[in-house]
């Protein structure tokens, strides 16, 4: 069935240092691939998205890049902060429904 | 309303009493999902409204799950007989089909004692 997996499940970072974390998809019709934010006790909160005709989206500093003939598509946040340590979840979506990744606990350390 | 609301935001009940867990979706969002996260875990999809169409109900793990909705507006999950291992975040999203991503709600955290 469809499948999303997310690596790595916990990653911890110096502050100003950059973070990637990846995700891998089964379902090649995925033509649509967000990336949410969780933080402590809230909802997840969409943070940047990418369709599948584009390889590359950026919004300050965070970026999303896609291969979809590997059915790979990764987060990178550069320059991080400590407002950046959250749970980040990856999700691909074919028809109407997403299916998510595991979600990465991010740490940034000061 | 400005965003996708749900209550209770706690829940805390004894083990085969039937809970109700509401959510508002955001005004006009015709689609409508639940979805659980057990402590630690990703997100597991329940079900998923849309307007007036059947709803797709593959991801309800039993029979002891059902979900409502009255045309565009509230939803409400239901388990009945609550089991330990039903305590959870139900998290609730919105969206406007075809190119609207979720927006969901803060999630209500339910614990089965």
């Amino acid at each position: 069935g469809e499948n999303v997996e997310q690596h790595p499940s916990t990653l911890s970072v110096q502050e100003g240092d950059s973070a990637v974390i990846k995700c891998t998809y089964s379902d090649s019709a995925s033509n649509y691939f967000p990336w949410y934010k969780q933080e402590l006790g809230k909802g997840p909160q969409l943070i940047i998205d990418i369709r599948s005709n584009v390889g590359e989206k950026k919004d300050q500093r965070i970026a999303v890049t896609l291969n979809k003939t590997a059915k790979h598509f990764s987060l990178h946040i550069t320059e991080t902060q400590p407002e950046d340590s959250a749970v980040y979840f990856c999700a691909a979506k074919a028809t109407y429904k997403y299916i998510f990744g595991t979600g990465t606990r991010l740490k940034v350390l000061a | 309303g400005a965003g996708v609301s749900q209550s209770p935001s706690n829940k805390v009940t004894e083990k085969g009493k039937d809970v109700e867990l509401r959510c508002d979706p955001i005004s006009g969002h015709t689609a409508l999902y639940w979805y659980r996260q057990r402590l630690g875990q990703g997100l597991e999809f329940l079900i998923y409204f849309q307007g007036n169409s059947a709803p797709d109900k593959s991801g309800l793990p039993s029979d002891r799950f059902s979900a409502e909705r009255t045309g565009e507006s509230v939803s409400t999950l239901t388990i009945q007989r609550t089991q330990q291992e039903d305590s959870a975040v139900y998290l609730c999203a919105s969206s406007l089909p075809p190119v609207g991503g979720y927006t969901f709600g803060s999630g209500t955290r339910l614990t089965v004692v």
